[in-house]
């Protein structure tokens, strides 16, 4: 069972337009949610996160959207550059043992074209 | 130099051999994880430590084994590897402030 689900397989966008990647989550015990970027041939890198007491979290061109009562998450990249062209895994933290331990999804691959 | 290393970084490997995927790191964290991507899965724990003397399975441990010789070091072993374990391995460290960071991953093929 999926408890962390990125329905979109792939995303294709213009440079210098909006990207929005989605994340639904089933769990809500999930107390943080976390967006990780991958390029090939290299680990994820973290990107940006957002606790679950929060609505929004903005960093330059990157801003997480959560929806608690939705139990959804959107991570919107304005403007969008070829360099964002990677895999975008979301991932969530239920942490009531305090272990670190990370919940991820399938992963979406975005393309952003020239 | 990386924080998180991983060796080897590709390996093909037969069914039934013993293999072993090392993980070190320079980040000083307690924590230390091993997931593995699959197409279509994303990643999965397979184990995950908070020090030496602790050791715990995640959602995918079964025929899986690690170790963790020093706060640094955790490595993953497949006793009797499997075709269904070919996969690309990541290794990860974290502490109780910061988020997961990662090692650039092994990709294992087993056949």
């Amino acid at each position: 069972d999926q408890q962390v689900k990125q329905n979109s397989p792939s995303l294709s966008v213009q440079e210098g337009r909006i990207s929005i990647l989605n994340c639904d989550y089933t769990n809500s015990m999930f107390d943080y949610f976390l967006w990780y970027k991958k390029y090939p041939a290299e680990g994820p890198t973290f990107l940006i996160s957002i606790s679950s007491i929060k609505d929004k979290n903005e960093d330059g061109r990157f801003t997480v959207f959560l929806n608690k009562s939705a139990k959804h998450l959107s991570l919107h990249i304005v403007p969008s550059q070829p360099g964002d062209s990677a895999v975008y895994f979301c991932a969530a933290r239920e942490d009531s043992g305090n272990t670190g331990k990370l919940i991820f999804g399938q992963g979406t691959t975005l393309q952003v074209k020239p | 130099d990386a924080d998180v290393t991983q060796t080897p970084r590709n390996r093909i490997t037969k069914t039934g051999k013993r293999i072993m995927l090392e993980c070190s790191q320079t980040k000083g964290h307690d924590r230390m994880y091993w997931y593995r991507q699959d197409p279509g899965l994303g990643l999965r724990l397979i184990y995950y430590s908070f020090d030496v003397k602790d050791i715990n399975k995640g959602e995918i441990s079964d025929g899986y084994s690690v170790s963790r010789q020093a706060q640094a070091k955790f490595s993953l072993s497949l006793e009797s590897a499997i075709p269904n374990q070919t996969a690309l391995y990541f290794c990860a460290t974290s502490d109780s402030n910061t988020e997961a960071f990662f090692g650039q991953g092994t990709r294992l093929t087993v056949v």
